[in-house]
């Protein structure tokens, strides 16, 4: 059972490049999130999927795409990646149902767009 | 606005003394309170999740207070450890399936 596992953990581009973050769970978690994290900041979510075949903006999606692949995947896409988003990204699910339903993170992909 | 406020930025304290940080929050409606632990270089792990009618919560030497009236938590670490060196975020829910409002965190480091 390894959680939430995010590829690759580190990666730089030059500006104007393309790539996808990968995002997997297997705790057959309904909802999954994309969170940044820049310094001084909390974290902000980018996108989320309540449930497969969903997806909903987050306050910061502006140059982000996402898709819910299946139930297990959800992936993040830079289509023309910026030096603004330099950013560590954290993927993350939950559960959706009775209780507290806690939301587990992946370890987190370091970005940085020169 | 939903707003989640933490104190203080950063602290650091010697191994084995005790330490409180403070989580002050404007969200409604209110769900559940967490606190999260994140090492550097790590993903958050929960420690502790607080519903409204739970006024305290323990985790090992971890224990968060919750009061719902006043909108204000804190998270009491007893006999700290060099490992408890992390940063700590308060993070709100509200109700319904709504996204959680996270604070900025305190960065803790305890010393030798």
């Amino acid at each position: 059972n390894a959680g939430v596992t995010q590829t690759p953990k580190f990666q730089v581009l030059k500006t104007g490049q393309s790539m996808t973050l990968q995002c997997a769970q297997d705790m057959n978690h309904n909802s999954m999130y994309w969170y940044r994290q820049d310094p001084g900041m909390g974290l902000r979510l980018i996108y989320y999927s309540a449930s497969e075949g969903t997806t909903d903006k987050g306050e910061v999606p502006n140059g982000y795409n996402v898709s819910r692949l299946n139930k297990r995947e959800f992936s993040l896409r830079l289509e023309s990646a910026a030096p603004s988003q330099t950013s560590v990204y954290f993927c993350a699910s939950r559960k959706v149902g009775t209780g507290t339903n806690e939301q587990f993170f992946g370890p987190g992909t370091r970005l940085t767009v020169l | 606005k939903n707003q989640v406020e933490q104190s203080p930025q950063s602290l650091i304290i010697l191994e084995g003394k005790n330490c409180t940080l403070q989580c002050n929050y404007t969200v409604s409606p209110f769900s559940n309170l967490r606190w999260y632990k994140q090492d550097t270089g790590r993903g958050p792990v929960s420690l502790t999740i607080m519903t409204f009618s739970e006024n305290t919560k323990s985790n090992g030497r971890y224990t968060a207070t919750l009061d719902a009236d006043t909108k204000q938590s804190s998270l009491h670490i007893t006999a700290s450890q060099l490992s408890d060196s992390a940063s700590y975020i308060c993070v709100v829910r509200r109700s319904g399936n709504t996204p959680l409002v996270f604070g900025k965190g305190t960065r803790l480091s305890v010393i030798a």
